[in-house]
């Protein structure tokens, strides 16, 4: 069964043109990632929720924000997608952080397509 | 910094042994990660070992930490065709809010 889900598995968008990205989890995990991951390369946090609390990585583009209304769900928004922004996006839970017992569970990924 | 080291890729016949390696600098790195990626998929977590360990065994898999070297592995029995690909280590660090690090990924392809 699975227990994160990332709706839709392939997302095609227009150069410039919004796009919001979906992540559920049935874990009731305190922790959400959003990572990118680009071809032939490891994935790379992009931030995290925990519970509530937004941390974002340093390095990652302000055209990336996120939502997350409840435990649930979390959404990844980008506001004028790019050329470059085109790769598999990876949603990951964990019950808690910083807690190396407690590992990350990934989605399956939205591979994300920019025309 | 962290940096954690994997070769590209690795070719070995069904039914054979495979053996992934990883190394990694971080000395403080408390547990680390063996993840799974097939084409077009998310990542699926294989096995992890606290760094107090030398060796965890679960089913095919066989993970064997040096931290003295600072050098991981991952030993799949009798290799088969469904354990084609990408294979990725990671480490985590205490203090660092659960951030992994990974390493580059290796290619398990999988020969009749």
């Amino acid at each position: 069964d699975a227990m994160v889900i990332q709706n839709p598995r392939y997302q095609v968008t227009q150069f410039g043109k919004p796009v919001t990205l979906s992540c559920s989890q049935t874990l009731n995990h305190n922790v959400m990632y959003w990572y990118q991951q680009k071809s032939s390369q490891a994935p790379k946090l992009l931030f995290h929720y925990y519970d509530k609390d937004f941390n974002n990585e340093a390095d990652t583009p302000d055209n990336f924000q996120s939502r997350r209304p409840n435990t649930s769900f979390c959404f990844l928004d980008i506001r004028s997608p790019g050329l470059g922004d085109a790769a598999m996006y990876l949603c990951a839970t964990s019950r808690d952080r910083g807690q190396g017992n407690q590992p990350q569970h990934f989605g399956d990924g939205t591979r994300l397509s920019i025309l | 910094g962290e940096d954690v080291e994997q070769s590209l890729f690795l070719s070995v016949r069904e039914g054979d042994s495979s053996v992934i390696n990883c190394t990694y600098t971080d000395s403080s790195s408390t547990y680390l990660y063996w993840y799974k990626q097939e084409p077009g998929a998310g990542l699926q977590l294989l096995t992890y070992i606290f760094s107090n360990m030398d060796m965890k065994q679960d089913q095919r898999l066989t993970v064997l930490l040096n931290k003295k070297d600072k050098h991981l592995s991952l030993r799949i029995a009798d290799t088969q065709t469904g354990d084609s690909a990408i294979y990725f280590c990671a480490e985590s660090t205490p203090g660092t809010a659960s951030k992994l690090t990974f390493g580059t990924g290796t290619r398990l392809q999988v020969t009749l």
